[in-house]
């Protein structure tokens, strides 16, 4: 099976501006979370689909949206970019509930100038 | 809220010698538990899991980790380093909120081995 995948897989943004984020997961896999890996806060969780439902969200600003399709691709959106926003944020997909393992893609690399 | 913590930012070894990489969690209810390896540039990668069928997990590439309930650990040994294995480590345990499960992550362990 192939794995989770992430497009793209680096970014450059200025700031201000707005970015989307592509995660295709396992085949057959529901569940897909979004984490956003940085250097000071380390790997926090942003949000969960399931059904092209959020069902999970973590402590972020609005700024940071996301949505499911039908066919389990997901994608995450942030807006009004900022400085701090530059972080690898990795998607993970899991058969559906997770406490079954998460798998993770790639990650798209962001940096905002 | 739950949280992990991992022991020692950065451990170095020599190659060939034991990697015991500390890990401890604050859980009110069972967890499930993992590592997940992370090299440069990528994602990251399961090593293993626990999920209560054992205390003492195997993993991928001759990683093991044990499950001790009264400590709240789940520390990660190999008994032998091999260069490929530098990178940066992370427990994470999965709890549920609002319907689903999500991670929450250790700091990481930066692990370098020395030839």
């Amino acid at each position: 099976k192939a794995g989770v995948t992430q497009t793209p897989r680096y970014l450059i943004k200025t700031r201000g501006q707005q970015v989307t984020l592509s995660c295709s997961p396992i085949s057959g896999h529901r569940s897909v979370s979004w984490y956003q890996q940085t250097p000071g806060q380390g790997l926090q969780f942003l949000f969960e689909y399931f059904s092209e439902t959020q069902r999970n969200k973590g402590n972020f600003p609005g700024r940071f949206s996301g949505r499911q399709f039908s066919n389990s691709r997901s994608e995450m959106n942030v807006s009004t970019l900022e400085l701090g926003d530059s972080a690898l944020y990795l998607c993970a997909s899991s058969p559906d509930r997770g406490g079954e393992t998460q798998y993770f893609g790639p990650g798209t690399r962001l940096l905002v100038l | 809220a739950q949280s992990v913590t991992q022991l020692g930012s950065h451990v170095s070894v020599s190659e060939g010698a034991l990697v015991l990489l500390r890990c401890n969690y604050s859980s009110s209810v069972p967890p499930y538990l993992f590592w997940y390896v992370q090299y440069p540039n990528q994602g990251l990668q399961l090593l293993l899991k626990y999920t209560s069928a054992a205390t003492l997990v195997k993993g991928i590439n001759g990683f093991e980790a044990e499950f001790k309930k009264s400590e709240t650990s789940f520390h990660l040994t190999k008994p032998s380093a091999h260069m490929s294995d530098a990178a940066e480590y992370f427990c994470a345990v999965s709890h549920s909120g609002a319907g689903s499960y999500q991670l929450t992550f250790g700091k990481g362990t930066k692990l370098s081995v020395i030839p």
